[in-house]
């Protein structure tokens, strides 16, 4: 079946800091993968996704490339803001499972000023 | 603005009591899913509805019950039979697509408190 791994958190970093959170995925088809973001008290939205190997998905200043030698979809933003503290889940979804998606347990990153 | 709604947000039952979440879309998906989320958790899929009058068990199915009568409405009920019940819930949709690329929208969620 498919699962998706997350590094365990919770991370904290100081503001302006480099974020990696790492996911990597087990898949029986050919899965798209997605990142999303929990803020406090809210439900899940989606952040950035790929959808074949080698794609980069991308979004206010956060990206993840679809490693498929590596099974991999790693988070990475260069510069992060208190206004990014939050819960990401990595997820995938694939066409062998009625469009069900799964998800990552989540990390939860607490940026500090 | 379309998007998924949920109602209430925080909900408060006394044990023994069925109770039930409301979640409606105006995005005309035709696949709908409940989630349960417990602190520093994951989702796990509870049940899932991919048409109207047909929906599935997902891996934590035991204690619940759904109804999709209409493709906008996906109301979850929790029963006194589900022996944990307090936990966040969440709702979303999404059109299946058919190539597994199928973003999933989410509500904004009900916190079920069980006293």
């Amino acid at each position: 079946g498919n699962s998706v791994t997350q590094m365990e958190g919770p991370v904290t970093l100081s503001e302006e800091a480099f974020l990696t959170i790492n996911c990597t995925y087990t898949a029986t088809g050919y899965p798209s993968l997605f990142w999303y973001v929990q803020y406090p008290g809210e439900g899940l939205q989606l952040l950035l996704k790929a959808t074949k190997a080698d794609d980069k998905g991308s979004n206010k200043g956060f990206e993840a490339t679809y490693r498929k030698e590596t099974t991999s979809f790693h988070l990475e933003k260069g510069s992060v803001q208190v206004s990014d503290s939050a819960v990401y889940f990595c997820a995938l979804s694939d066409n062998t499972n009625a469009g069900k998606s799964t998800f990552g347990d989540g990390t939860t990153l607490t940026v500090k000023p | 603005d379309g998007g998924i709604t949920q109602s209430p947000k925080y909900l408060f039952r006394k044990e023994g009591q069925n109770v039930t979440l409301s979640c409606e879309q105006n995005l005309n998906h035709d696949a709908m899913y409940w989630y349960r989320q417990d602190p520093g958790q994951g989702l796990r899929l509870i049940y899932y509805s991919q048409i109207v009058n047909d929906f599935q068990k997902g891996d934590i199915a035991e204690g619940y019950s759904v109804s999709r009568e209409k493709k906008e409405s996906f109301p979850l009920t929790v029963t006194s039979a589900q022996k944990n019940p307090t936990a966040f819930y969440l709702c979303a949709s999404s059109i299946p697509t058919g190539t597994g690329a199928d973003e999933q929208f989410f509500g904004p969620g009900t916190r079920l408190t069980v006293l």
